[in-house]
């Protein structure tokens, strides 16, 4: 199957620090990148869409100042988390989408922990 | 609103069959997905359901129902590693994933 990588897949800063992820699909063009965030025992929450070329969706809640979003090719999205607080620590999750089969779907990346100290 | 409603946990014993139900509401669809995602790891997509009907793959089987906004996905021969979470997702009109909490399957020997 299709492969999202993620870079990197674990990270720690200090508070107030940024800190810049990485979303690349492998073997397949995504003008659509998802982003998402996990907290612990809890649902993936779509933060925001990435296409290529645009600017981003943000969900509603989600800070897009906070939250630097760019789709810079058809097989990177970058998600940079400014100044970012121990609030933030999550697991932050990349998704793309396939439209190239038959039938499209979305493949994750592996993910990335962050830990904000 | 958009709701997807699953069990929060599920607990199956090695060997046998489970089945985890999925009822949705949202506006529009564009095709049911179920995802396995073991503990402090991303998703990993299992199946696609767009018609009505069953799909069989392997140990795994996913039955839609669009008329009931329900599906369900069965795995047969329970193995250990099959404790995990399973996620119903259902890609709406604007081809977004609306999420369910995911129901926790536990496996015992």
């Amino acid at each position: 199957g299709a492969v999202v990588s993620q870079h990197p897949s674990r990270v720690i800063c200090k508070s107030g620090t940024s800190v810049k992820i990485e979303c690349r699909s492998l073997d397949f063009q995504a003008t659509t990148m998802f982003w998402y965030r996990q907290f612990p025992k809890q649902s993936l929450m779509l933060m925001a869409t990435s296409n290529e070329g645009s600017k981003a969706t943000y969900e509603q809640g989600v800070e897009k100042d906070k939250f630097l979003i760019n789709h810079a090719s058809l097989t990177l999205s970058t998600l940079t988390v400014t100044s970012a607080h121990p609030e933030d620590s999550s697991f932050y999750i990349c998704s793309a989408r396939d439209i190239s089969g038959e039938q499209e779907t979305q493949y994750f990346g592996p993910g990335t922990r962050l830990l904000v100290l | 609103g958009q709701n997807i409603d699953q069990p929060t946990e599920m607990t199956a014993t090695e060997g046998a069959i489970v089945q985890i139900n999925c009822t949705y509401q949202t506006s529009g669809f564009n095709g049911l997905f179920w995802y396995q995602q073991h503990a402090g790891e991303a998703p990993t997509f299992l199946s696609y359901n767009v018609l009505d009907g069953l799909e069989e793959k392997g140990r795994f089987s996913s039955f839609l129902s669009r008329s009931k906004g329900y599906s369900y996905l069965l795995l047969k021969e329970l193995q250990m590693k099959d404790s995990a979470s399973y996620l119903c997702a259902v890609m709406d009109s604007n081809y977004q994933l609306i999420w369910g909490a995911g129901t926790k399957l536990i496996i015992k020997p």
